[in-house]
């Protein structure tokens, strides 16, 4: 199975302050489609996880443009341009491109 | 709006079965395949499978098969997951997910003698 490693696993930020996860997959996530599924989850305290990122780079409607995401490969980011105070959770990547999907361990985004 | 709603919490004795259903709405339900993600008390998420809502052919990850059963009701719009002989380990809350999104709001499955 594809293992992803997420880092850091915790994140202490200010309100405003531009912070960045990173994904580390074991293997290539680019399908033979052309297409890699790399995308990015946020679970929020109590609630489900929800669509932030997906296919890499693509922002899911109705997401802030503060988040981006970027890579190609194994080693794709998660980056939030000033993060706010309801961007507190903890966010996971999740690959798509082989059986079985798997997600990453999660990083904990937490104020300081 | 696109939702996923899934039924309410169980509390099941060990060796008890569940089922756990997920109710879509606003989309065609057979367009897309039904996801199941575990997620333990405090612990990450676990993808334990999918449905193909057209064909309803189920696939198991390695550490759900046995277990577990995925089906759907198609008039309904709706999927389950059924989880047989229940264990302490099963302890958790399980999403299912339209693919990456959207999910569940989850289910609370709780396993005590």
């Amino acid at each position: 199975d594809v293992v992803l490693t997420q880092t850091p696993p915790t994140l202490s930020a200010t309100i405003g302050q531009s912070v960045s996860i990173s994904c580390r997959s074991s293997q290539s996530l680019l399908h033979s489609n052309g297409n890699t599924y790399l995308h990015w989850l946020l679970q929020r305290p109590g609630q489900s996880p929800q669509l932030l990122i997906y296919l890499v780079s693509r922002l899911e409607s109705g997401v802030p443009n503060r988040f981006s995401g970027s890579g190609s490969g194994t080693d794709f980011t998660l980056k939030i341009s000033g993060v706010e105070a309801e961007d507190l959770g903890v966010y996971y990547c999740v690959q798509g491109t082989h059986a079985p999907y798997t997600f990453g361990a999660g990083t904990k985004l937490e104020l300081k | 709006q696109i939702q996923l709603v899934q039924s309410g919490p169980e509390l099941k004795k060990p060796g008890e079965s569940v089922k756990i259903s997920c109710k879509a709405s606003g989309y065609t339900f057979t367009n897309y395949g039904m996801y199941w993600v575990k997620q333990a008390p405090g612990q990450g998420l676990q993808y334990m499978g999918w449905i193909n809502t057209e064909t309803g052919k189920p696939t198991y990850a390695d550490d759900f098969k046995g277990r577990f059963v995925f089906f759907l009701e198609t008039s309904a719009s709706t999927a389950y997951l059924q989880i047989n002989n229940l264990k302490n380990e099963d302890m958790a809350t399980y999403f299912c997910a339209r693919e990456a999104d959207p999910w569940g709001q989850g289910t609370l499955v709780t396993v005590s003698s």
